[in-house]
């Protein structure tokens, strides 16, 4: 069974810093693997989505890269703003009889002017 | 550009009773889908269509039911509620019936509480 985990659950850092957020997966076996953004209240915005054949994609000051052998994948947003303040969810497509989106429980991040 | 609309937003129901959580996209997408987002644990889902007419269930399917008679809607049952039922309701779809490889775009969420 595919298992996500995110840490760590919340992380507070000064606005213009870079940071990085993890996610890590115990079943290689994966179709993609999709960042998203939640605001309180609201509903999921995907951000970046990385196919299991590439390394990285970049979206504006979002960079998301994957390792699916090693089974963990990173978010780095530079120049961070207040704006960005957010949970970051990250979920991944399990393969051939486990074609199903499995969630982490997300970073919640605070952005401190 | 609506997107995916979720109603109600809010819905507070005794034990026992049923509704139908309603879920809509304009988008023509062929995949559709709904979780429940509980403190702790994450999005799971609960059951997915890949296109009208056909449902299947997720990692969570009991004491919810769907159906699908369009691309557009995608409802979802709670036939007897339980106080276990209460969380956050969130639809999903995506363009492509071959769900993997595509984006999916969320509706803003059904809070539901069953007291």
């Amino acid at each position: 069974k595919q298992e996500v985990t995110q840490i760590p659950a919340a992380l507070s850092v000064p606005e213009g810093e870079n940071l990085v957020l993890n996610c890590s997966f115990t079943d290689s076996a994966i179709y993609n693997l999709q960042w998203f953004r939640q605001d309180p209240g609201k509903g999921l915005t995907s951000l970046l989505l990385i196919q299991s054949s590439q390394r990285e994609q970049t979206s504006g000051r979002l960079n998301a890269s994957l390792d699916k052998s090693s089974g963990r994948s990173t978010l780095y947003i530079a120049a961070s703003q207040p704006g960005d303040s957010a949970t970051y969810l990250c979920a991944v497509w399990g393969n051939f009889g486990n074609e199903k989106l499995t969630f982490g429980t997300g970073t919640r991040l605070t952005i401190i002017p | 550009n609506a997107g995916v609309t979720q109603t109600p937003k809010f819905q507070v129901l005794k034990t026992g009773q049923s509704m139908t959580l309603q879920c809509a996209q304009d988008m023509n997408h062929e995949y559709m889908s709904w979780y429940r987002q509980d403190p702790g644990m994450g999005l799971r889902l609960i059951h997915y269509s890949v296109g009208a007419g056909i449902t299947d269930q997720g990692e969570v399917p009991n004491g919810y039911n769907v159906s699908r008679s369009t691309t557009e809607d995608f409802p979802l049952r709670l036939l007897s509620a339980a106080p276990s039922q209460t969380s956050v309701y969130f639809c999903a779809s995506s363009y492509s019936s071959d769900r993997a490889g595509e984006k999916l775009f969320f509706g803003s969420g059904t809070q539901l509480s069953v007291l």
